[in-house]
């Protein structure tokens, strides 16, 4: 079934130092998603992307898709406290096109 | 989400026991998802209904059970639990077709003793 890895399971940064989380597959993606989950949240929708190579920046948070549609990255620019918590992309796959979710980076940020 | 809500909240039981986590929405999602999420291992699907009559089996269903009494509600069952399934579970919501966001309730914080 479809799988995504997804790599660091944890990251811990200085604020102000940069982030990124990958997420990586064997096959061919449809598209990608990306949540972002507070420390004792839930899992909140951050962004889709589709097509191949795209690009999508939401103020200093940078996701893009790979051009083989293969994998993708979260990058986050100077962070800041209020960024910790745990990203996780997902794909959809599986005998029903569900929603299959990698294992999530955790980020912890030092101020 | 406040339009997807989740009781109780958080529940202590006793190994053995059958216990019930219910599950609202108001957004009008025909699709309803029950998730575990434990330490490391992200989430993982355990149930998921895509209409009323339309219930199935996720990766992780066993010692589970569900029920879709409405479009508005899904009912997570443990039949009789164990100490394993210690976890926080969320339920989620989406409209149908490939690529549509889900939307997480706040979660049920579970401890089998």
């Amino acid at each position: 079934g479809q799988q995504v890895m997804q790599i660091p399971q944890y990251q811990h940064v200085q604020e102000g130092e940069d982030f990124t989380t990958y997420c990586n597959s064997s096959t061919t993606l449809s598209n990608i998603q990306w949540y972002k989950q507070r420390p004792g949240g839930h899992p909140v929708f951050l962004i889709q992307l589709v097509k191949s190579g795209e690009v999508k920046k939401q103020k200093r948070l940078t996701f893009q898709f790979g051009e083989a549609k293969k994998n993708s990255s979260l990058h986050i620019t100077a962070t800041q406290t209020t960024d910790v918590g745990t990203y996780f992309c997902a794909v959809y796959g599986g005998s029903q096109g569900n929603l299959i979710f990698g294992k999530g980076t955790k980020l912890s940020v030092k101020p | 989400d406040a339009d997807v809500t989740q009781t109780p909240r958080n529940r202590i039981t006793k190994t053995g026991k059958r216990i019930m986590l219910e599950c609202s929405q108001t957004k009008g999602h025909d699709r309803m998802y029950w998730y575990r999420q434990d330490p490391g291992l992200g989430l993982r699907l355990i149930y998921y209904s895509f209409d009323v009559k339309d219930i199935n089996k996720g990766e992780i269903s066993d010692g589970y059970s569900v029920s879709r009494q409405a479009q508005a509600k899904f009912s997570l069952s443990l039949e009789s639990a164990i100490p394993n399934q210690t976890a926080l579970y969320f339920c989620a919501t989406s409209r149908g077709g490939l690529g549509e966001t889900q939307y997480f309730g706040p979660g049920t914080r579970l401890l089998v003793l």
